[in-house]
């Protein structure tokens, strides 16, 4: 049990469909992130909840459509994406985004391959 | 640009001998910093951070050292053991900007390879 968990572990699709990934944390966190990790390229931060307010929107294309309904649970809707949009999408969590030297915890991970 | 730069993709070490990750950042608003261990088809695993107002964290065998003139800081892992294979990651944040103390910049990773 990570406490942060996602689904679906791997997911293919297809340029034109529409799927959503989903994360849920059990470690009374109230922040909630979206990261991104393409091939030979760090970590990348897509979108930050506080609270369930969004707080940061890293230049992320708009095929990308987060939704955090809770503190607990965090979506990530996609439709119409490119094949370079292949990558290891993280979700994690913290504390919240306004405590010091808190640490995030992260989830396993969706392998998503876009064809 | 990158702010937080791990110069070596990979490293290898003799189990039992010390391995020693580095980590350089550009942005001098960070005050917190953070290295995580990630396995193939996991996500990372939090190990071990230091505040700025530190320049050394240790928690069993692994001890951080953070230089902030040089903006530089270092992962000391000893001793080595072969289930310490994975890629490790530096993260940095900062309090400076309200909000934000969760978001964390990261840097590409170091492979570490612990040999029997």
């Amino acid at each position: 049990e990570t406490g942060v968990t996602q689904t679906p572990r791997h997911l293919v699709m297809g340029m034109t469909n529409k799927k959503s990934l989903k994360c849920e944390q059990h470690l009374g966190h109230n922040a909630m992130y979206w990261y991104k990790q393409s091939a030979k390229k760090p970590l990348e931060l897509m979108f930050v909840y506080n609270f369930k307010e969004q707080t940061e929107n890293n230049s992320v294309p708009s095929r990308f459509s987060p939704e955090c309904p809770n503190s607990s649970h965090l979506f990530l809707h996609l439709h119409t994406l490119q094949p370079e949009d292949s990558a290891l999408y993280l979700c994690a969590s913290s504390q919240d985004g306004f405590t010091r030297y808190t640490e995030a915890f992260f989830g396993q991970g969706t392998r998503l391959t876009v064809v | 640009d990158q702010q937080v730069k791990q110069n070596s993709p990979s490293l290898s070490v003799q189990e039992g001998r010390i391995s020693i990750l580095n980590c350089d950042y550009t942005n001098s608003m960070f005050d917190y910093f953070l290295w995580y261990k990630k396995y193939p088809a996991e996500g990372p695993t939090f190990l071990i951070s230091i505040s700025s107002i530190k320049d050394k964290n240790e928690d069993g065998r692994f001890t951080v050292f953070l230089n902030k003139s040089a903006k530089h800081l270092s992962l000391h892992i000893v001793p080595s053991q072969p289930g310490g294979s994975a890629v490790y990651f530096c993260a940095a944040s900062s309090s400076y900007y309200g909000g934000s103390q969760g978001n964390l910049i990261f840097g590409k990773g170091t492979k570490l390879s612990v040999k029997p």
